[in-house]
């Protein structure tokens, strides 16, 4: 069964340094997609970064990149020069692209406090 | 562009009472999801839709739930009759396809059954 696992239940990370949240994923599907979304305390869930499996090279979304190292099945977050309005749950997802259509498969997030 | 739009964002109702959720897509999606979200259970897909299709809707959790989309702008998420088991944060997203485009989500609707 396909499954996403972060294993972080809570970070902490001074302002302006950099952050990796870890996300490892479990699928036999070939064909898949890695999302990132961030979750502020308002609620809402915003869409940060994508990589697709066959993706050569790692995706990145301005302050946002995706370390995708697909032979451990890990496709960790990086944020550097984190700032104060990075504080939020972030949720990393998975998609099969060719089996169960557009489920979205999450893992438990992992909540990032940014201190000052 | 406006995102996904839900309402309503807030709803408090009493057990055994009926629950209309409502969502509009983005223009020009024709993929539409509904999540809910739990402390227990995290977020999970309830059903899906596709060009006004459910495609999948293995994630209902039972009969009282049942969703609907007579149009490709609108989508009904109804819980009949509502148990506080219910109580989550249920959310619409909506993508350009359903080959791992990427889906947007709305705000959410929180919901309490009392």
């Amino acid at each position: 069964a396909q499954k996403i696992t972060q294993t972080q239940p809570g970070m902490f990370v001074q302002e302006k340094e950099a952050v990796t949240l870890d996300c490892t994923y479990d699928t036999s599907d070939p064909s898949y997609g890695l999302f990132w979304y961030k979750q502020p305390s308002s609620g809402e869930m915003i869409f940060l970064i994508y990589q697709g499996s066959y993706d050569q090279q790692n995706a990145t979304e301005g302050r946002y990149s995706l370390n995708f190292q697909k032979a451990r099945k890990s496709a960790n977050l990086v944020i550097s020069a984190s700032q104060l309005g990075d504080s939020a749950m972030y949720f990393c997802a998975m998609i099969l692209i060719y089996n169960q259509g557009g489920k979205l498969i999450f893992g438990q997030g992992t909540e990032l406090s940014v201190k000052p | 562009d406006a995102g996904v739009i839900q309402s309503p964002r807030h709803e408090v109702t009493e057990m055994g009472q009926e629950v209309t959720l409502r969502c509009k897509p983005i223009s020009g999606h024709n993929s539409l999801f509904w999540y809910r979200q739990t402390m227990m259970r995290g977020l999970e897909l309830l059903i899906y839709f596709n060009n006004n299709v459910p495609i999948d809707d293995s994630g209902m959790p039972e009969d009282r739930f049942s969703a609907k989309m007579p149009n490709a702008s609108f989508s009904t998420l109804k819980i009949q009759p509502s148990e506080p088991r219910d109580s989550a944060v249920y959310f619409c997203a909506s993508s350009s396809g359903t080959g791992g485009e990427t889906q947007y989500f709305g705000p959410g609707t929180r919901l309490l059954v009392l």
